[in-house]
């Protein structure tokens, strides 16, 4: 089946520090989603791509879609003690049908 | 935006009872939701997706009759945890998505813990 794989599965920066979480698929998507968790929260939806070479932007984030459709980045310059959290990417195969889950990058920032 | 709505948010139960857990679309119909299992500091683990006045469908590996999903109405879902055991206990969580241009919105989770 679907495989989403995520790395890297932890990353301690120092505020200010850039931080990149990178997502892989075994077989081409026709989007990706990517979402945060605060710590005791639940996953919390920040943006859908679904154009190959995508790139989207909010504020520090930046999200990017490959070219194959088959991997994605989510990028946070100058991270913010406001960052922490497990950031998800998931990949669906379908526009209606369910996504795979990555096992998540959990982000620590030391102010 | 879209609200998901999941209670109870904790429950303590006892080995051998059962335990319902709802989530309500507030403001949108979901004719799917999805439920998963989270597992300390792990990814979410898909259990199942309700299809609204049909059966569930089940992940492999995950057993129909423990987890009983109902979903009788489009805003509606319940997941039931039967003759539960501490090896139950875990984060479920349920969603659904609004339009396929946009992802999932998360319930709150229910944190379910067997003693």
């Amino acid at each position: 089946g679907q495989q989403v794989m995520q790395i890297p599965q932890y990353q301690h920066v120092q505020e200010g520090e850039d931080f990149t979480t990178y997502c892989n698929s075994s077989t081409t998507l026709s989007n990706i989603q990517w979402y945060k968790q605060r710590p005791g929260g639940h996953p919390v939806f920040l943006i859908q791509l679904v154009k190959s070479g995508e790139v989207k932007k909010q504020k520090r984030l930046t999200f990017q879609f490959g070219e194959a459709k088959k991997n994605s980045s989510l990028h946070i310059t100058a991270t913010q003690t406001t960052d922490v959290g497990t950031y998800f990417c998931a990949g669906g195969t379908t526009n209606a049908g369910k996504s795979t889950f990555g096992d998540g990058t959990t982000l620590t920032v030391k102010p | 935006g879209a609200v998901v709505s999941q209670h109870p948010s904790r429950v303590i139960c006892k080995s051998g009872t059962s335990v319902k857990i709802e989530c309500r679309s507030l403001d949108f119909q979901a004719t799917t939701m999805f439920w998963y299992r989270q597992f300390p500091k792990q990814s979410l683990m898909l259990m199942a997706t309700s299809n609204e006045g049909s059966k569930a469908t089940y992940e492999q590996g995950v057993e129909k009759d423990k987890f009983l999903i109902n979903h009788a109405s489009l805003t509606l879902s319940t997941l039931t945890v039967t003759s539960a055991h501490p090896e139950d206990s875990s984060f479920y969580i349920c969603s659904a998505r609004v339009n396929v241009g946009y992802g999932y919105t998360f319930g709150s989770g229910t944190r379910l813990t067997v003693v």
